[in-house]
Formats: C-alpha cells, structure tokens, sequence
C-alpha cells in the first residue's frame, strides 16, 4: 500500500511559539489531504481538509488563524500551530487521498506537547 | 450529517473468545463508505476494512468478519478466537463523498491472557 509520512513524530514546545508539522505523501500523489486531531483516550475529528494549490476547508469549531495549512504540492501538506497553548497538546494525524482509486492513506501521527 | 456510533466503549475477553463491535451510522448520501481501522498503543491508524454502500456482502479475511446491513445502518466486526494481539482501539468510520471521515468514539479492547 501507499506510504505517508509525518514529521516530527513527536514535538514539545513552549507556549506561545509556533510549530510545524509536516505531511508527505511518499509514492502517490495526493490532491488532497486531511488533518485530523485526537485528544486522548478520545475519537479522531477532523481538523481540515487541504487540497492542493487552494485555500483549506475548516471543519466548524477549527481557527483557521490558529491552525494553518498549506499544500504547495502534490505529495506535501504541512499544519503549523500558531502560539501553541497546552491546550493543544494532542497527536495530530494526517491523510493522504489518492483519488484514482479512492483510497485515504494515514500517517503514523504526531504527537504534540505544550508545555 | 455524517454520524457514527460505538455504544460500547471498553470490552474485555479472554483469550480465545470472539468478540463483535457494534458499529450504527446514520447519513443521508446514497453513496458513502465505511470502514474499519485499528489503532494500536504505538498510535498508527491500521485500515482494515473498507466497504461501499452498493456492497452489501459480508466478508471474511483471517479471524476477521464484518457484517453489513443497510436496512439497520450497521457495519458489525467480529473478531473470532481473539488474541492478545487483538488488543487495540478500533474505530468505525464514514466516509462522505467527498472523502472526509467521521469517525465512531471506538472500541477499546482488552484481550486478557
């Protein structure tokens, strides 16, 4: 099956910086992507979907100033957390679409701790 | 909206037991997907299954089965002869057209040796 890799897998962070974390689609293109988080013990939710080349679609409830997302190309998507509060400490997971055949890959998470 | 529930949240059994996974979803596309995934302690999603909503054939794959009803809105998943291994979080999903998941609140399963 197809490869998607996240990085870092895990961060800490203090509060009130920013951090990064990137999605890769290794062996696929991916005109879209999606970002989920899950708190624990808890159920994934789906943060946004990004496709490439456009702006982001925020689910209801997700800052879309808070959480930024950028997919410059086809086989990148990045989420950047903007002034990380420990309150968004959580493991992020991505999702690659490869829409030829209707598939969604995931990445292995990151985990994120602000401290 | 997409909807998915797992009544049951924590199940143990022992080794060797069967155990099913009750899965209710509720949406108002005609096409839509549903799937099954693991997750492990390590975190990583594992896809198990993945079925539309054309297919209404239950599966068979190893110790795993999955029974499909569209007249209850149900995807069930039987995991037969359970193993320690077996021990894991597993989620139902939904998938819209548009390829966005709803996820259940999953099923935390406890195979006890």
């Amino acid at each position: 099956g197809a490869v998607v890799s996240q990085h870092p897998s895990w961060v800490i962070c203090k509060s009130g910086t920013s951090v990064k974390i990137e999605c890769r689609s290794l062996d696929f293109q991916a005109t879209t992507m999606f970002w989920y988080r899950q708190f624990p013990k808890q159920s994934l939710m789906l943060m946004a979907t990004s496709n490439e080349g456009s702006k982001a679609t925020y689910e209801q409830g997700v800052e879309k100033d808070k959480f930024l997302i950028n997919h410059a190309s086809l086989t990148l998507s990045t989420l950047t957390v903007t002034s990380a509060h420990p309150e968004d400490s959580s493991f992020y997971i991505c999702s690659a679409a490869d829409l030829n055949i209707y598939e969604q890959y995931f990445g292995p998470g990151t985990r994120l701790t602000v401290t | 909206a997409q909807k998915v529930t797992q009544a049951q949240t924590e199940i143990s059994v022992v080794e060797k037991e069967d155990v099913t996974l009750d899965c209710v979803y509720e949406t108002r596309d005609t096409t839509y997907y549903l799937f099954w995934y693991k997750q492990p302690p390590s975190g990583e999603l594992v896809f198990l299954i993945r079925r539309n909503s054309f297919d209404e054939q239950n599966e068979i794959s190893g110790r795993y089965s999955w029974n499909f009803q569209k007249s209850t809105s149900s995807f069930n998943f039987t995991i037969t002869a359970s193993q320690v291994v077996d021990s894991a979080v597993y989620f139902c999903a939904l998938s819209d057209g548009n390829n966005r998941l709803a996820f259940g609140k999953g099923n935390q399963v406890v195979v006890i040796p």
